[in-house]
């Protein structure tokens, strides 16, 4: 079973465009949900992140949009750029428990120069 | 962040063998995950290290197709053992300073299995 759901699997946008990736939860006791970046042959990096205490957060050009009623979270490139073309990954964590963390299913983002 | 290294960064095996991969952290942490990400896919948690203790492995991982040892704070192999092709993936560690503080990622491990 899918703990986060994420969407869409792949992406393409043209340089200075808006990059939108949505992910989903249903467990009610996430309670901390990161975004990672992957480029080919790495590792995933820590993008940014987000508590469900507040609802949004910007960092830079990446903003993460909460909504804890819907169980929904979703990150949003602003002027995307073409280094900006990688996978990212959703994922969601229950820090206060055992902290693993569950993963959505990747976006692949292109960003068409 | 701490600094995360893996070795071997890939590698060709046979199937039948095993292979063990290292995990080095540059500064002591808490935690300590294995994580496995089959081509093009995902990540799926294998196993929590714990150090001094038995690790805790997620359902469909056992201890005897993925021993896992973690003797200090800042070091943890990961053995696939009895290689199959199914076993082809990106084997990657993960640490976490403090049990509420975010994971972050090593450049994985490539294993091929023929």
């Amino acid at each position: 079973q899918q703990q986060v759901k994420q969407s869409p699997q792949s992406l393409i946008v043209q340089k200075g465009g808006i990059s939108i990736i949505n992910c989903a939860y249903e467990n009610t006791a996430f309670d901390y949900f990161p975004w990672y970046q992957q480029f080919p042959g790495k590792g995933p990096a820590l993008l940014i992140a987000i508590r469900p205490d507040v609802s949004e957060k910007k960092e830079g050009r990446f903003t993460i949009s909460f909504n804890k009623s819907a169980k929904q979270f979703s990150l949003h490139i602003m002027d995307s750029q073409p280094g900006d073309s990688a996978t990212y990954f959703c994922a969601a964590t229950h820090q206060t428990g055992a902290n693993n963390l569950f993963f959505g299913t990747g976006t692949r983002l292109t960003v068409i120069p | 962040s701490a600094v995360i290294s893996q070795k071997p960064s890939r590698d060709i095996c046979q199937r039948g063998t095993s292979l063990t991969i290292q995990c080095q952290v540059d500064s002591q942490v808490t935690m300590m995950f294995w994580y496995r990400q089959q081509p093009g896919q995902s990540l799926t948690l294998i196993a929590t290290a714990n150090q001094g203790s038995e690790a805790t492995y997620e359902s469909g991982f056992v201890i005897d197709k993925f021993p896992i040892s973690r003797p200090n704070l800042t070091f943890s192999t990961l053995t696939v053992s009895n290689m199959s092709p199914e076993d082809s993936s990106i084997y990657l560690c993960s640490v976490a300073t403090s049990f509420q503080e975010t994971q972050y990622f090593g450049p994985g491990t490539r294993l091929l299995v023929l």
